[in-house]
């Protein structure tokens, strides 16, 4: 069994401040880990994902999220948050064969000006 | 242009009556999958399938049904929809299911308010 924890449903920085959103996850098996945006009215997107070539892993529009084993996490920051980076993150875990996925409940990330 | 494509955007219907909400994919993709999202629950899936006439329930099924008869295409329909399958439902897609790197890749959503 796998599955996602996204700690805080609500997150607030200011414009230039760091970004730091917290995913832990569980799996039996190694896993595959992504995190995605979710823009208002619009699909996911890709921001990044880990598949165990590198634990440090740059995603766009300037994100990386560290995968670290003996803390089960993979938090996404970004040293300097813009206006636009206001959107839903989903974390999400694959490792139980096929392409299961199972995604956290979502952080909304609010940038003050 | 790669993408999935879902309609209708937008849909309010009413109780008991039939609908069929369509996906397609133009990538060639094996895998597809139909997701609902709901607040502070986030993404969880209902039906997904690996390949042509290859379907699966995922985590939510109840009151779903969907089809796979060509590789593009993989509709969900409600029989009989209820007010509980009132969501935002995301279609995706992906390449192989041997790799499991493979992103997968989302429709723009159809917001369905069932009354």
């Amino acid at each position: 069994a796998q599955s996602v924890t996204q700690l805080g449903s609500h997150v607030s920085v200011s414009e230039g401040a760091l970004v730091l959103l917290r995913c832990n996850y569980s799996s039996s098996v190694p896993p595959y880990l992504f995190w995605y945006v979710q823009y208002p009215n619009q699909g996911l997107q890709l921001l990044l994902k880990y598949t165990s070539a590198a634990t440090l892993v740059k995603g766009i529009n300037g994100f990386e999220a560290e995968f670290k084993k003996s803390e089960t996490s993979f938090h996404l920051t970004k040293p300097s948050a813009h206006m636009s980076d206001a959107a839903e993150y989903f974390c999400a875990v694959k490792g139980g064969g096929y392409q299961k996925v199972t995604f956290g409940t979502g952080t909304k990330l609010q940038v003050i000006p | 242009e790669a993408q999935v494509t879902q309609n209708p955007r937008y849909l309010i219907t009413v109780t008991g009556k039939k609908l069929t909400v369509t996906c397609s994919q133009n990538m060639n993709h094996e895998y597809m999958s139909w997701y609902r999202q709901d607040p502070g629950l986030g993404l969880r899936q209902i039906y997904y399938s690996m390949n042509v006439e290859v379907t699966d329930k995922g985590d939510v099924p109840e009151g779903y049904k969907v089809s796979r008869k060509e590789k593009r295409n993989f509709p969900l329909i409600l029989e009989s929809p209820s007010p509980n399958q009132t969501s935002l439902y995301f279609c995706a897609s992906s390449s192989t299911i041997q790799d499991l790197t493979d992103t997968q890749y989302f429709g723009p959503g159809t917001r369905l308010t069932v009354l």
